[in-house]
């Protein structure tokens, strides 16, 4: 039961223009959503995350828009840059969904050619 | 601030055999989560420690467990290896109630 689809596995973008990666969940009990991104033999690193009282987080070159009624959220990466090729992987949490667990999509492979 | 270290990086298995991985959170992290990735499935929860207790579990069989110490530091042990654990298991830290977590570079595990 993938309650996190990241239905696209990879994405290529071309330097400076927009990178948009999409999620959707099912579970309508995760209140909390955060995005990663991880580099080859690295763990992944924190990105940037929404609540879901929001449907608008920005920081720098990336936003992350939130679509409750669809349960759809978005990562944009604009503009994007060679060093933003990495997998990103969408996650989902919340206390009520059995403690604090967070569920994991596949992820998304971006390359953003020069 | 020291990250997320796990040891080993590297270990190579036989089938039946069990194996244990260690973590050491980031200093003041009390939470402590596991997760198996493996090609294609993304990061699989396996379970997550607070203060030395077991608070949350994935869906993985009774031969994958693990503890937390009072450090914070926890371990994951499997026993009974198969070839389908073969994986990158990485271990995450964070403050009590908060979302975002703290990723060590993980350890890769191969059975054979």
């Amino acid at each position: 039961d993938q309650q996190v689809k990241q239905n696209s596995p990879s994405l290529s973008v071309q330097e400076g223009r927009i990178s948009i990666l999409n999620c959707d969940y099912t579970n309508s009990m995760f209140d909390y959503f955060l995005w990663y991104k991880k580099y080859p033999a690295e763990g992944p690193t924190f990105l940037i995350s929404i609540s879901s009282i929001k449907d608008k987080n920005e920081d720098g070159r990336f936003t992350v828009f939130l679509n409750k009624s669809a349960k759809h959220l978005s990562l944009h990466i604009v503009p994007s840059q060679p060093g933003d090729s990495a997998v990103y992987f969408c996650a989902a949490s919340g206390q009520n969904t059995g403690g604090f667990k967070t569920i994991f999509g596949a992820g998304t492979r971006l390359f953003v050619k020069a | 601030k020291a990250g997320v270290t796990q040891t080993p990086r590297y270990l190579i298995k036989t089938r039946g055999q069990q194996v244990t991985l260690s973590c050491s959170p980031i200093s003041g992290h009390r939470s402590v989560s596991w997760y198996q990735q493996t090609p294609g499935q993304g990061l699989q929860f396996l379970f997550e420690y607070f203060s030395e207790t077991q608070r949350n579990k994935g869906n993985f069989p009774g031969r994958f467990s693990g503890r937390q110490f009072s450090n914070s530091r926890s371990e994951m042990n499997v026993s009974t290896l198969e070839l389908g654990d073969s994986a990158l298991y990485l271990c995450a830290s964070t403050w009590d109630g908060r979302f975002e977590q703290y990723f060590g570079p993980g350890t890769r595990l191969t059975v054979t």
